[in-house]
Formats: structure tokens, C-alpha cells, sequence
């Protein structure tokens, strides 16, 4: 079964840092591009960051960008995004998402359960 | 910030359809970026329901189904069901912002 399970939400405190994790099962993790999307709550999505196959292009929101890094290690089969200097507007359900490709179109089309991060004093 | 707007709540009867739009711009949809729809029931993980702006994967109800034209999108519910209570989001990518999502519109089952 193609699955994504994300780790490492947790409460922290204004300032801090987190690592999530996402393990990949059921699919070639090494062959896809993937992305973190987060939900605040009562939200809609956001995009937070991409990487590619092989982890050689990366790319972030605006709003994370100089504060989180987003890293795969393709032998463990599993997704990274370590937060720092986080804030109380960080606060949400972090997804691991993959990317799939159909011709020429490019799409999440497995995603995880989430983990949740909250940022409160 | 969502650069791509959608009417925060839709509703209809079992049985009747249902359209969602999705309005964005000429530096997204309007640029040619291709539109994937997602549906998150209550308290669950989005769901990819519609890809390439119409195209539905392997599971999908064909009562789905998405069109695209110009600067917006949109999405058709037909013979709409209980079951299909929840969020759509609509998605693309911006040439400034990479992926960006629609604001998100609570669909309801009257």
C-alpha cells in the first residue's frame, strides 16, 4: 500500500525548533518529487516547501523561507522539514504530500495524515 | 495568502449539481498552469479528486468533473450525494509563488 506517515509535530514554544519527518512505503521514494503543504486551523492550505527526486532543487514560501529547510534522504525512504525560529502563526497540520507526473501535468496525489504543530508560550 | 479565489461555501439537495469556481490570474491559471482539485472530508487529509484540469483518477466519480478556460476554473458536483460534504480546494502555480491554493469551499448537502 502506498502510504506517507508524518512524525514529529508537537507543542513548542515561540522561537524554537522542530524536525518532522515523513516516511514513504509502497512506491520507489527515490523516483518522486515532494512537497510539505500545511493547515492552520479553521484554514485553507498552504504551500510550504518542494524538493525534487534527488534533493538537488528546493524551493520554499515566502513566509517560511530563511527559517525552515526542507532535506529527503532517499535510502531511508523518508522526507524532512526542520523548523526554526518558529512562530505562533506557524501553528497547523503539517502534510507530506507526493508529486506525481501524467504526462505533462504534476500533482499530489498521495498525501500523509499530518502532524500537528503548535507554537504557544 | 491564496491567490486564487473560490466562494467559501456552496450548497444543493441530494441529487442536484453543484459548480465551484476558482478565479486566479494572468501569472497562474491565466499563464497556462494546469488546475488539480483536492477534497478534504471533515477532520481527514486532502484527497486529489481532479487532475490536469479534468481528469479524474482511477476511483473518482465520473459526478466529478473539472473544466478550465482563461484566468479560472471550475469544478461540477453532479447528482450530488451525502457522502460529498467537505472542503475543495483548487490548486495551480504561480510564477512567482510556485504552487498556490484556492481559498477553499465548504460544500453542503442540504
Amino acid at each position: 500500500e502506498v502510504q506517507l506517515v508524518e512524525s514529529g509535530g508537537g507543542l513548542v514554544q515561540p522561537g524554537g525548533s522542530l524536525r518532522l519527518s515523513c516516511a514513504a512505503s509502497g512506491f520507489t521514494f527515490s523516483s518522486y518529487e515532494m512537497n510539505w503543504v500545511r493547515q492552520a486551523p479553521g484554514k485553507g492550505l498552504e504551500w510550504v516547501s518542494y524538493i525534487s527526486s534527488s534533493g538537488s532543487t528546493i524551493y520554499y514560501a515566502d513566509s517560511v523561507k530563511g527559517r525552515f529547510t526542507i532535506s529527503r534522504d532517499n535510502a531511508k525512504n523518508s522526507l524532512y522539514l526542520q523548523m526554526n525560529s518558529l512562530r505562533a502563526e506557524d501553528t497547523a497540520v503539517y502534510y507530506c504530500a507526493r508529486i506525481s507526473k501524467k504526462y505533462y501535468y504534476y500533482y499530489m496525489d498521495v498525501w500523509g495524515k499530518g502532524t500537528t504543530v503548535t507554537v504557544s508560550s | 495568502q491564496s491567490v486564487l479565489t473560490q466562494p467559501p461555501s456552496v450548497s444543493g439537495a441530494p441529487g442536484q449539481r453543484v459548480t465551484i469556481s476558482c478565479t486566479g490570474s494572468s501569472s497562474n491559471i491565466g499563464a497556462g498552469y494546469d488546475v488539480h482539485w483536492y477534497q478534504q472530508l471533515p477532520g481527514t487529509a486532502p484527497k486529489l479528486l481532479i487532475y490536469g484540469n479534468s481528469n479524474r483518477p482511477s476511483g473518482v466519480p465520473d459526478r466529478f468533473s473539472g473544466s478550465k478556460s482563461g484566468t479560472s476554473a471550475s469544478l461540477a458536483i453532479t447528482g450530488l450525494q451525502a457522502e460529498d460534504e467537505a472542503d475543495y480546494y483548487c490548486q495551480s502555480y504561480d510564477s512567482s509563488l510556485d504552487y498556490v491554493f484556492g481559498t477553499g469551499t465548504k460544500v453542503t448537502v442540504l
